[in-house]
C-alpha cells in the first residue's frame, strides 16, 4: 500500500494570507490527524477527523480548521497567517489500533 | 503543552553500543509509543506498549513502562549509524487514542 502523502511539501506565504494543506491517508484508513511541529513547542496535536467528522481537537485558535472528504482525504486550512505559524505540518492516518502512520510533512514558512 | 519529557535531550554513542532513552509523562495513559524522525521528515512508528504491559521487544528495540512512576525507557541494542535520528515518546489517553501527546524528543548520534 502507498503511504501517507502530503501536498505541497514546501510552501512560502506572507503574513495575513491563508493556506490549505492536503493529506491523503493510507488506503482504507478512515482516521486522519494533523500535528504541528516547531522548534519551540515541539509536536502538538491539531485535530483528528474520522469518517468526515472532527473527533478530537487540540488547543489551537479558530484560524486553524480542517475537513475530511468521503474518500478520507483531509485538508487543513490556516487563515490570517502569522509568523509563528511557520512549522512542519504532519498528518497521520490510522485504522483501528493505536499506531499512527505519518506523512513526510508540509514545511510552511510565513514571511 | 507537552505531556512527556525525554532525557537525555541529546545522546552521542559509538556504533555497536547500546542507547538508552527515557521518557516521563504526567497523566494517566492508555498506551505509550516511540517514534523516530530523520532530519525533519515524517515520523516512523517504532514500538507501542499498552498501559497494562511492562516490557516489549521488537528486533533491537526494548521498551519498558512503569505506570507507577509514569516513565518509560527505550533501549536500542547494537546501535548503527543509521539509527542516528530524533526519537520521541508519545502517549495516548483513554477515549482519545488518536490524540497523541509528544515529548520534545531526544537527538541520538551514532558515530561510525
Amino acid at each position: 500500500k502507498a503511504g501517507v502523502t502530503q501536498t505541497p511539501r514546501y510552501l512560502i506565504k506572507t503574513r495575513g494570507q491563508q493556506v490549505t494543506l492536503s493529506c491523503s491517508p493510507i488506503s482504507g484508513h478512515r482516521s486522519v490527524s494533523w500535528y504541528q511541529q516547531t522548534p519551540g513547542q515541539g509536536l502538538q496535536f491539531l485535530f483528528e477527523y474520522f469518517s468526515e467528522t472532527q473527533r478530537n481537537k487540540g488547543n489551537f485558535p479558530g484560524r486553524f480548521s480542517g475537513r475530511q472528504f468521503s474518500n478520507s482525504r483531509s485538508e487543513m486550512n490556516v487563515s490570517t497567517l502569522e509568523l509563528g505559524d511557520s512549522a512542519l505540518y504532519l498528518c497521520a492516518s490510522k485504522e483501528g489500533g493505536y499506531e499512527q502512520f505519518f506523512g513526510p510533512g508540509t514545511r510552511l514558512t510565513v514571511l | 503543552s507537552q505531556q512527556g519529557e525525554e532525557d537525555p535531550q541529546a545522546l552521542s554513542i559509538q556504533e555497536g553500543e547500546n542507547a538508552t532513552m527515557n521518557c516521563s509523562y504526567k497523566t494517566s495513559i492508555n498506551n505509550l509509543q516511540w517514534y523516530r524522525q530523520n532530519s525533519g521528515r515524517g515520523l516512523v512508528h517504532l514500538i507501542l506498549i499498552r498501559s497494562n504491559e511492562r516490557e516489549k521487544h521488537s528486533g533491537r528495540l526494548r521498551v519498558t513502562l512503569d505506570t507507577s512512576k509514569k516513565s518509560s525507557s527505550l533501549l536500542i541494542t547494537a546501535s548503527r549509524a543509521a539509527d542516528t535520528a530524533s526519537y520521541f515518546c508519545a502517549t495516548g489517553r483513554f477515549g482519545a487514542n488518536s490524540k497523541l501527546t509528544f515529548g520534545k524528543g531526544i537527538t541520538l548520534s551514532v558515530r561510525p
